[in-house]
């Protein structure tokens, strides 16, 4: 069975600074994408950045970089210069790589991270 | 360009009434897909359809329907409501580029039961 886990529920960083957000997840595909969507408060969803499970360069995505170690099945989100509309829910998802491109993503329980001025 | 739009943005409903999510998408995408969201937990798939007129289950589809009569537009049906149904409900879609098949999400139906 394929699952995602998040295991800081929350995190606090001081504005300007970088933060790691966690991400394990495991799953018996050999091809499968993993990626990270932010939740502001509003309660949208917002995708952020992708890696593909062949992927060997790590995923950037201006001030988003994925941190993706396959050998220990993680995919950390590193958000770099943080500011204070940073701050929102942020979940990890995963899905294998179906054959015409759809998806069936497996989210993460997610990250409430907090920026402070 | 409106995106993934979700209609209703709200709704209260009573134990037993049925209701229909009615999600529409602008933007040509072949795939969609219906997620909930209960508090501290991420999005589970309820329902998704690789194209018009199919449609298939997903991680927790009990209670469900669905149809998807035109490509546009994803219906998600509750027959009969049950309190374990109140919860945030999220349409989605994407398309093939590459590897890369992100989802585009709506903005969400809060659902209550009572």
């Amino acid at each position: 069975a394929q699952k995602i886990t998040q295991t800081q529920p929350g995190m606090f960083v001081q504005e300007k600074e970088a933060v790691t957000l966690d991400c394990t997840y495991d799953t018996s595909d050999q091809s499968y994408g993993l990626f990270w969507y932010k939740q502001p408060s509003s309660g949208e969803m917002i995708f952020l950045i992708y890696q593909g499970s062949y992927d060997e360069q790590n995923a950037t995505e201006g001030r988003y970089s994925l941190n993706f170690q396959k050998a220990r099945k993680s995919a950390n989100l590193v958000i770099s210069a943080s500011q204070l509309g940073d701050s929102a829910m942020y979940f990890c998802a995963m899905s294998p790589i179906f054959w015409g491109g759809y998806n069936k993503l497996i989210f993460g329980a997610g990250t409430r991270l907090a920026v402070h001025p | 360009n409106a995106g993934v739009t979700q209609t209703p943005k709200f709704r209260v409903l009573k134990t037993g009434q049925s209701m229909t999510l009615l999600c529409a998408q602008d933007m040509n995408h072949e795939y969609m897909y219906w997620y909930r969201q209960d508090p501290g937990m991420g999005l589970r798939l309820i329902h998704y359809s690789v194209g018009e007129g199919t449609t298939a289950k997903g991680e927790v589809p009990d209670g469900y329907n669905v149809s998807r009569l035109k490509k546009q537009n994803f219906l998600l049906g509750l027959e009969s409501a049950a309190p374990s149904q109140t919860s945030v409900y999220f349409c989605a879609s994407s398309y093939w580029e590459g590897e890369n098949t992100e989802a585009f999400f709506g903005q969400g139906t809060r659902l209550t039961v009572v």
